[in-house]
């Protein structure tokens, strides 16, 4: 099935330091989100945009939707060891209609972070 | 609350055999996803359920995958002449309806076809 470009594939930063992940897509979404996986435990929600061109921010993270509704970034300020995980990107329809509401997710960045 | 929830948390099988994986949803979520995430990618959507129907069914991969929602709560995914290319985790997702509305996921069954 289709996935989006997601990158970087995986990321060793050190406590403190800011991150910047992205993704892209050859079809148009019209909401675009961000989630974190844990070991063992199934994604949970960061951050949702609605809106081509929104910018939104949750505490440390921004994101970004991307005017061409192609592209969408995700940055974390000031990273913690509690930001260890893997983050995807996720594209949706969102119209109406029952098929328009299923996520197509990004491959994933693995965030390390050292103390 | 309680969380979307799946059982088992680990099945072992093998090749040829038939499995079920079953989700409890959030009490009151009326759409429910079934995904399957491969080692190393993100989930992938395999079957999406309006109440008892499934209104999209366009990810499952083969005639050997069905899913049933018979109540409109609890879900069961079934797969038939289990193969290894079929060992995944297998994600379960529910939302308060259809309508754009955030999808919390459960924690995964761990399928692994020997």
């Amino acid at each position: 099935g289709q996935q989006l470009n997601q990158s970087p594939q995986s990321m060793f930063i050190q406590e403190g330091e800011d991150v910047s992940m992205n993704c892209t897509s050859s079809s148009i979404f019209n909401t675009w989100l961000w989630y974190k996986q844990d070991p063992g435990e199934g994604p949970v929600l960061l951050i949702a945009l609605y809106k081509a061109g929104e910018l939104t921010s949750n505490g440390r993270l921004t994101a970004q939707f991307g005017i061409t509704r192609k592209d969408s970034f995700l940055n974390i300020s000031a990273s913690i060891p509690s930001d260890v995980g893997i983050y995807f990107c996720a594209g949706q329809l969102g119209q109406s209609g029952g098929s328009n509401y299923k996520l197509t997710f990004g491959k994933g960045t693995l965030l390390t972070v050292n103390p | 609350g309680a969380g979307v929830s799946q059982t088992p948390s680990n099945k072992v099988t093998e090749k040829g055999k038939y499995v079920e994986l079953r989700c409890d949803p959030i009490s009151g979520h009326t759409a429910l996803y079934w995904y399957r995430q491969s080692l190393g990618q993100g989930p992938e959507f395999l079957i999406y359920f309006q109440g008892t129907g499934a209104a999209d069914d366009s990810g499952l991969p083969n005639d050997r995958f069905f899913a049933v929602r018979p109540e409109g709560s609890v879900s069961t995914l079934k797969i038939q002449r289990t193969e290894r290319g079929d060992s995944a985790v297998y994600l379960c997702a529910s939302s308060l309806n259809g309508v754009g509305s955030e999808q919390f996921f459960g924690p995964g069954t761990r399928l692994t076809v020997l």
